[in-house]
C-alpha cells in the first residue's frame, strides 16, 4: 500500500459523458501527479499540481482539466468522453515539487461504452 | 523531441538467470532517471533512481542500474532473477517540467 488513494477503482459510462476521478496523495505529499495508461499510448504523464497550483502539463487534452484543493487532495475531471478515452488512470504524490520518488495509487479504470 | 526507448517488450527467463533490461533516451539536457515495478495487480513502485553522483546505483531487491551519458542509456541488471520479479518494468526520464516513461518491458520468470 503506498498510501495513495483513488476512487472509484472502475467507472463505465458512455461516450459524450462526463465523469471525476478522485486522487488522496500520502500524508505530508504535496505534489499530485496525474497519469493515463493505455495500451497503444503507455504511460503517459498528464498534469501534475503542487500545494494547489499547477505545476507542470503533459499530454492532456483540453476536455481533461484537474485541481488540487486546500486538503491537497485532487480530482481529475474528463469531460465528452470517447471510446479512446478508455484507460487506466493513475495518481502519484510526492513530498517534493519537481521530479522525485512518486507513490502511485492504484488507479481507476475507465470504460467507455 | 523527447522519447524514451525499453529495448524488449517482453522477456522470459529462468529463475536464477541474469536479467538486464535496456533504456534509452534522447533528450540532450540534464535529466534524472528512473526505473519503476508494476507487479501484477498491485501499483507502481520505484525501483531505484539516478540524479547526479557515480553512474552505478543500487536500488531494492538487489537491482543495479548503470547510466552512461555518452549512450544515453540508463540499463537496468539483476545477477540472479527470482519468480517474484515477473513484473512489468518501465524506465522514466525528467526533466525540469515533464516526465517520460518508455513504453514497459514485461518480464516473466519461470521457476
Amino acid at each position: 500500500d503506498s498510501g495513495v488513494t483513488q476512487t472509484p477503482k472502475h467507472l463505465i459510462t458512455a461516450t459524450g459523458q462526463r465523469v471525476t476521478l478522485r486522487c488522496s496523495p500520502r500524508s505530508g505529499d504535496l505534489s499530485v501527479y496525474w497519469y493515463q495508461q493505455s495500451l497503444d499510448q503507455g504511460l503517459q504523464f498528464l498534469i501534475q499540481y503542487y500545494n494547489g497550483e499547477e505545476r507542470a502539463k503533459g499530454n492532456i487534452l483540453e476536455r481533461f482539466s484537474a485541481q488540487q484543493f486546500p486538503d491537497l487532495h485532487s480530482e481529475l475531471n474528463l469531460s465528452s468522453l470517447e471510446l479512446g478515452d478508455s484507460a487506466l488512470y493513475f495518481c502519484a504524490s510526492s513530498v517534493v515539487m519537481g521530479w522525485n520518488e512518486q507513490f502511485f495509487g492504484p488507479g481507476t479504470r475507465l470504460t467507455v461504452l | 523531441a523527447q522519447s524514451v526507448s525499453q529495448h524488449n517488450h517482453h522477456v522470459i527467463l529462468s529463475e536464477a538467470a541474469s536479467l538486464e533490461l535496456g533504456c534509452n533516451y534522447s533528450y540532450g539536457g540534464t535529466v534524472n532517471l528512473f526505473w519503476y515495478v508494476q507487479y501484477p495487480g498491485q501499483h507502481l513502485q520505484l525501483l531505484l533512481k539516478y540524479f547526479s553522483g557515480d553512474p552505478l546505483v543500487k536500488g531494492i531487491k538487489g537491482f543495479e542500474a548503470e547510466f552512461i551519458k555518452s549512450k544515453f542509456s540508463f540499463n537496468l541488471r539483476k545477477p540472479s532473477v527470482q519468480w517474484s520479479d515477473t513484473a512489468e518494468y518501465f524506465c522514466a526520464v525528467t526533466s525540469y517540467d515533464k516526465v517520460i516513461f518508455g513504453p514497459g518491458t514485461s518480464l516473466s520468470v519461470i521457476p
